[in-house]
């Protein structure tokens, strides 16, 4: 079966500190991957996708295919980072439609 | 441009009850999807909507159907509720098609007593 693995329920850094948010996937084909993001009392966005490869916030994020691995990363952590964090997965699911496949979720806890 | 805005906030419903929850699509795009987030979880997909029609159904009971209006709003029904329903429920918009970006609205927040 096709999922999201995100680890760490809760993960607190010190603001200025480098921050990695993990995911692991389970997929037998090409994978496309999204990191979303839900601040307090906002809706959830998306931060970024894999494909694009590009640097949102400061957040970088790299598929590794020999590890399945999607792990959102920031080298200093700012306050303003603390948020829930969803990795997801774009699965086919029928007649041209593609799903997201989310984890769990890793709420990040910036310390000022 | 209007974001993707859903009705009603919370709702509280008894089990055995119906409930209707309605979502405005983002101006411009023509597919909707609905997902269930249940307290602790991530959203999980129950199915999605293009060209008025289901196209794609995640791992849930027929009692969830829903509907699309040729406005690109969309519907979903839930019959015969059970405690186990109570969660957030989240519409997105998106255009059809893989890797499009998903725009979530803010959910309504489903009490099955």
């Amino acid at each position: 079966a096709q999922r999201v693995t995100q680890p760490e329920k809760l993960l607190s850094v010190f603001k200025g500190a480098p921050v990695e948010l993990k995911c692991n996937y389970s997929y037998s084909g090409s994978p496309e991957l999204f990191w979303y993001v839900q601040y307090s009392r906002q809706r959830l966005q998306l931060l970024l996708r894999h494909i694009s490869r590009e640097s949102i916030k400061g957040f970088t994020a790299d598929l590794n295919k020999g590890e399945t691995s999607f792990h959102l990363k920031k080298p200093f952590a700012q306050e303003e980072d603390s948020a829930m964090y969803y990795c997801a997965l774009s699965l086919y699911s029928g007649a041209g439609s593609y799903q997201l496949t989310f984890g769990k979720g890793t709420k990040l806890s910036v310390i000022p | 441009e209007t974001g993707v805005t859903q009705s009603p906030t919370h709702l509280i419903k008894t089990r055995g009850q119906q409930v209707t929850l309605r979502c405005s699509s983002q101006s411009g795009h023509n597919t909707v999807s609905w997902y269930q987030q249940a307290l602790g979880q991530g959203p999980q997909f129950i199915f999605q909507y293009y060209r008025e029609e289901e196209n794609g159904r995640g791992n849930f009971p027929p009692r969830f159907s829903g509907l699309q209006f040729p406005n690109y709003s969309s519907e979903l029904n839930v019959n015969a509720l059970e405690l186990d329903d109570s969660a957030l429920y989240l519409c997105a918009s998106s255009f059809f098609g893989r890797g499009t970006e998903a725009f979530f609205g803010q959910g309504t927040r489903l009490t099955v007593v």
